[in-house]
């Protein structure tokens, strides 16, 4: 089993449409979640951390976390034709992020 | 604030050359990541450095491939006799001791082994 699973996609989208990503892990040591979001051919940039269960929101960005289940979500409303990117899942364990394989996201106007 | 500093952007090596990327840090991080994103995969974790210091290299292939970060200049990742293989996006993070915040990264040196 992998540590981390992420849908590749694509996942197309219109533009204001709520968009639901999501990664399963398996280690239980993992103790803070991320999201990263990058653009074709720049670096990733942090877009939300957490590390309770439990939802965190931060303008149109909603991450949600449930321990229990080994399962995180990250959620976009009003989704924009500029949020088209691949968005990475990221756990920190052991002093080092762990990332899923990334899923891409197109958001068309 | 510069961010994380990576050079060079694009590197185009022969097989059987030394690649040398060279990654500054954030003004006040004193923690260097480096990972190595391959087409279409995710972000894969070569090596953790502190100063002087080599933390966790679990990520990094035995043979060819070194880090270091000096006391003074920027972190390394050295790559000797390179192979087609080696072709990826090479990306230096870095963050501040709490790295429960998370890393901040630069934008890569993408290595082309021809």
């Amino acid at each position: 089993q992998k540590e981390v699973e992420q849908d590749p996609g694509p996942l197309s989208v219109p533009e204001g449409a709520i968009v639901s990503l999501n990664c399963t892990y398996s280690n239980s040591a993992f103790q803070y979640f991320m999201w990263y979001r990058q653009y074709s051919r720049k670096g990733p940039e942090l877009l939300m951390y957490t590390y309770s269960s439990g939802n965190k929101e931060d303008g149109r960005f909603t991450a949600q976390v449930d321990k229990s289940s080994k399962y995180i979500s990250l959620f976009i409303r009003d989704s924009q034709p500029s949020d088209s990117a691949t968005y990475l899942c990221a756990f920190l364990g052991f002093q080092k992020l762990v990332f899923g394989t990334g899923t891409r996201l197109l958001v068309s106007p | 604030n510069a961010g994380v500093m990576q050079n060079p952007r694009h590197l185009v090596r022969r097989r059987g050359q030394e690649a040398r990327l060279r990654c500054s840090p954030m003004k006040g991080h004193s923690h260097v990541y480096w990972y190595r994103q391959l087409p279409e995969e995710g972000l894969k974790f070569m090596v953790y450095l502190q100063k002087e210091n080599i933390i966790d290299e679990s990520g990094m292939p035995k043979e060819r491939f070194s880090a270091e970060f000096p006391k003074e200049g920027p972190s390394i990742l050295r790559i000797q006799q390179v192979v087609r293989g080696d072709s990826a996006a090479y990306f230096c993070a870095s963050s501040t001791p709490e790295v429960n915040y998370g890393y901040t990264f630069g934008s890569g040196t993408r290595l082309t082994v021809v």
